[in-house]
């Protein structure tokens, strides 16, 4: 199914070590959002960017983690120090425009914290 | 934290509709309901939304009561490929999706 590219789509990480997780949004999309998924739980809400802003962060953890989309190459989404709590699937969506408009989901990417 | 509710679980026998229930009781009148489904180990696929009228595309139809506390999703004959965890959630319609979703119910087709 058409969507958003995420990598990698695992990912192993030792505890205090960092994640770098990336999402290319669909083609011709500036809108991209992050959601968290842990086991056995739905999806969360973490921010939502466009092109060189940050328009909601409000899901996301405040301390360790950092998103950005810059004006050329996807968006990141970077865990500092990692802790195992962070083990979850990550998963990003575009939109083409921002009201209502359908996201599109990438894969995911599974991170594993050691 | 406002909440969407969902049957953990529910089984459909092929080619028979599946109706799957969600509840949003504390939903405000500017928030919309989603559905979204997640096949094992893929993103969430979007189904449909609608914010008071009920609303039918390819995929579904969603019924949303008339004071919005509640929808029900359904497809209408479904197939074995519509396994999957069917989401509800509902979306801040200020300018942007921003999606709270509920724990899902995963949905069994039966052969």
């Amino acid at each position: 199914n058409a969507g958003a590219m995420q990598n990698p789509r695992h990912l192993v990480r030792r505890r205090g070590q960092e994640a770098r997780l990336r999402c290319s949004p669909m083609k011709g999309h500036s809108h991209v959002y992050w959601y968290r998924q842990l086991p056995e739980e739905g999806l969360k809400f973490m921010v939502y960017l466009q092109k060189e802003n940050i328009i909601d962060e409000s899901g996301m953890p405040k301390e360790r983690f950092s998103a950005e989309f810059p004006k050329e190459g996807p968006s990141i989404l970077r865990i500092q120090q990692v802790v195992r709590g962070d083990s979850a699937a990550y998963f990003c969506a575009s939109s083409l425009r921002t009201e209502q408009e359908t996201q599109y989901f990438g894969p995911g990417t599974r991170l594993l914290v050691l | 934290d406002a909440k969407t509710t969902q049957p953990p679980s529910m089984d459909c026998a092929e080619g028979r509709a599946a109706n799957l229930p969600c509840n949003h009781s504390t939903i405000s009148g500017n928030e919309y309901v989603y559905w979204y489904r997640q096949i094992h180990s893929q993103g969430p696929q979007y189904i449909i939304h609608g914010l008071k009228n009920n609303e039918t595309n390819e995929m579904a139809s969603l019924i949303i009561t008339e004071d919005r506390k509640s929808s029900t999703l359904i497809l209408p004959h479904a197939t074995l490929r519509d396994t999957a965890v069917y989401y509800c959630g509902r979306s801040y319609s200020g300018g942007y999706q921003k999606v709270t979703f509920g724990t899902g119910t995963k949905l069994q087709v039966i052969p």
